[in-house]
């Protein structure tokens, strides 16, 4: 299996653009995971699902954010509109199932300017 | 509210010494434990887990020690090799809350030869 992939890896906006990440989790993984990780407050957990139903949203910052998962495949998060405090590493994360080891895909780094 | 912990921002070692991480949490609910280990540019990755109901959890040179009493937990190294230098997190959860980790900020860890 070729682990959790997420895309773009690298995506530089301007302020007010909408941002969409997007992420395949591992085949077979029932729950996914959307972390952002900046210098100020380290890795954070921003919402995760579980069978493809959000389960805990909390940690989404602002209604600006905004999280999908149309299909056990796939899922995006949203930022619309983009602002500069939004730059961080986003990561994106899977396990077999809600209690146990999660696999983290290699992040997406967003830029806002 | 950091309610998990890591004191030491970076630790030195030399080679086939012991390296030893400490975590620290705040969370009486935490039950279930995790450590992963980062490089630059990638995803965390998974490195070791311990449950509440244990004190000690050993994977070969990795061995995670548990003081629910002091809600304290540390990982060892033995023996460190220069391919162990990356950044150590500390992972918290409650069982109820599955795979909802509550990271520590990180230790970075450098092996030399």
């Amino acid at each position: 299996d070729a682990g959790v992939i997420q895309s773009p890896r690298h995506e530089v906006t301007e302020m007010g653009q909408e941002v969409t990440l997007r992420c395949k989790p591992i085949s077979g993984h029932n729950s996914l995971f959307w972390y952002r990780q900046t210098m100020m407050r380290g890795l954070e957990l921003l919402i995760y699902f579980n069978n493809n139903v959000p389960i805990d949203d909390s940690g989404m910052p602002e209604d600006r954010f905004s999280a999908k998962m149309p299909n056990a495949s796939f899922s995006t998060l949203k930022i619309q509109p983009s602002e500069p405090r939004d730059s961080a590493v986003y990561f994106c994360a899977s396990s077999l199932r809600l209690y146990g080891e999660a696999f983290f895909g290699q992040g997406t780094r967003l830029t806002v300017v | 509210d950091q309610q998990v912990k890591q004191n030491s921002p970076s630790l030195s070692v030399q080679e086939g010494r012991i390296s030893i991480l400490n975590c620290d949490y705040t969370n009486s609910m935490f039950d279930y434990f995790l450590w992963y280990k980062k490089y630059p540019a990638e995803g965390p990755t998974f490195l070791i887990s311990i449950s509440s109901i244990k004190d000690k959890n050993e994977d070969g040179r990795f061995t995670v020690f548990l003081n629910k009493s002091a809600k304290h937990l540390s990982l060892h190294i033995v023996p460190s090799q220069p391919g162990d230098s990356a950044v150590y997190f500390c992972a918290a959860s409650p069982k109820a809350a599955g795979n909802k980790l509550t990271f520590g900020g990180g230790t970075r860890v450098l092996v030399k030869p």
